[in-house]
């Protein structure tokens, strides 16, 4: 079983702060890292899919980046407002192609 | 845009009883999914399917069972509740995922709340 590990729990930030998040991956047989947004009340809406070591991917002020080497990847949100408030949810991928959940970091933004 | 329907949204169920959560996705994927969200644990999977009565177990099988009679829909069945089986369950859907750089995205129901008392 992969162990997906997401820091930290939970995060506070102003409107306005930057912030970003980790998620740490075995390394071994990756095939694939997935990022994912869950408001409250809502489906998990998907915000990246990472395949290849290096890759950079950004969605407005939110952005990724993927080592696969060394198993982590980081969120960056620039500029938090209230709205980005949500659990961010990683989930990696082996060679089984089961998509394996960390526990997520779940974001408040105070206005 | 892609839909993924959990037609029961709030259940409560005593234990014992066979319980039937539903899935439907409207987008011709082959993969599905059911997944259980527990505070603290994340997303833990339950059990997959790559096609029509095909079925694959996640991590955390026991006591559930699945049913995939048709490619949209996909059924979690629990044989006999049991109280810690009160959860939130999600389930997924994907285009067919094989080989390294398989970057397909996952879409997910809104989930279904089950309570056995």
């Amino acid at each position: 079983i992969l162990n997906v590990e997401q820091s930290p729990q939970s995060l506070h930030v102003q409107e306005g702060d930057s912030t970003n998040f980790t998620c740490s991956f075995p390394s071994s047989n990756f095939y694939a890292l997935h990022w994912y947004r869950w408001e409250t009340a809502k489906s998990p809406e998907a915000l990246f899919v990472m395949t290849l070591n290096g890759d950079e991917k950004k969605k407005g002020r939110i952005s990724a980046t993927l080592n696969t080497k060394e198993g982590y990847s980081y969120l960056y949100i620039k500029g938090s407002q209230p709205e980005d408030s949500a659990t961010y949810l990683c989930a990696s991928m082996d060679s089984s192609y089961k998509l394996i959940f960390g526990s997520g970091t779940r974001l408040l933004v105070r206005p | 845009d892609v839909k993924v329907t959990q037609s029961s949204r709030y259940l409560v169920k005593r234990t014992g009883e066979k319980v039937f959560l539903e899935c439907v996705q409207d987008m011709d994927h082959e993969n599905m999914f059911w997944y259980r969200q527990d505070p603290g644990l994340g997303l833990r999977l339950i059990y997959f399917s790559y096609d029509v009565k095909m079925k694959e177990k996640g991590d955390i099988p026991e006591g559930y069972s699945v049913s995939r009679e048709k490619k949209e829909r996909f059924s979690l069945i629990l044989e006999s509740a049991s109280t810690n089986q009160t959860s939130m369950y999600l389930c997924a859907s994907s285009l067919f995922l094989r080989g390294r750089n398989s970057g397909n995205t996952i879409y997910f129901g809104e989930g279904s709340w089950l309570t056995v008392v």
